[in-house]
């Protein structure tokens, strides 16, 4: 395990209530990313964080935001969850930009 | 742009069975490439990598070679067991970040 945690596991929640996925680390790598996987489109970049409240947006942002205030903790928050964002969402962490970067064990998140 | 194609799944062969699943990359300059490995129920975990033009990744029997004239890096294993049957990634780090092909689901009978 690279020691990525990623927490809730699972959830499903209702239509237009706000919901925050939390990834940590022990690792202490520079890179963190937020993945979503559905089938048909693969793995796609939601937001990532370079560094202590540096972060920037990925292929598919929109509906997403993110925080990062500890090198350890990287938050990606649902404001107002739709059913289009039902999917799983994966932590990775890394410690140079472009280098390999490993991954959590995923957030399953269901939109009802 | 940037991009990663991986032929589309499902693959399904038969025990020692040999295996090619092929990978393509367009890129501005010479990105490292990668193969991730997906197993039911769990998050990608590092297969191999490689980080120049003619270098040969490999781990567990799969191997993948960097080849720049042709923007490939096809895995492939000469013998396939039935717990090979996962979903494979191919990945390049184009600019700051990996990017990711649509993944090629391999399923091994006995």
């Amino acid at each position: 395990d690279a020691g990525i945690t990623q927490s809730p596991r699972h959830k499903v929640t209702e239509t237009g209530t706000p919901v925050t996925l939390r990834c940590h680390q022990t690792e202490n790598h520079r890179y963190m990313y937020w993945y979503r996987q559905d089938p048909g489109h693969g793995l796609r970049l939601i937001h990532y964080s370079y560094g202590v409240k540096d972060t920037d947006k990925g292929e598919v942002s929109d509906g997403y935001s993110v925080s990062r205030s500890k090198t350890e903790d990287f938050l990606l928050t649902l404001e107002s969850a739709t059913s289009s964002q039902t999917s799983v969402y994966f932590c990775a962490i890394g410690g140079a930009a472009g280098n390999t970067i490993y991954f959590g064990e995923g957030s399953w998140l269901t939109v009802v | 742009g940037d991009s990663v194609t991986q032929m589309e799944g499902p693959v399904t062969l038969s025990e020692e069975a040999f295996l090619t699943i092929n990978c393509t990359y367009t890129a501005t300059g010479y990105p490292s490439l990668f193969w991730y490995v997906q197993y039911p129920g769990e998050g990608l975990q590092l297969l191999l990598k490689a980080t120049k033009a003619d270098d040969k990744g490999s781990n567990k029997g799969f191997e993948a070679t960097y080849r720049k004239e042709t923007t490939s890096f096809h895995l492939e294993k000469g013998s396939v067991q039935v717990s090979d049957s996962a979903v494979y990634f191919c990945a390049h780090n184009a600019g700051n970040m990996l990017t990711f092909g649509g993944g090629t689901r391999l399923m091994v009978k006995p």
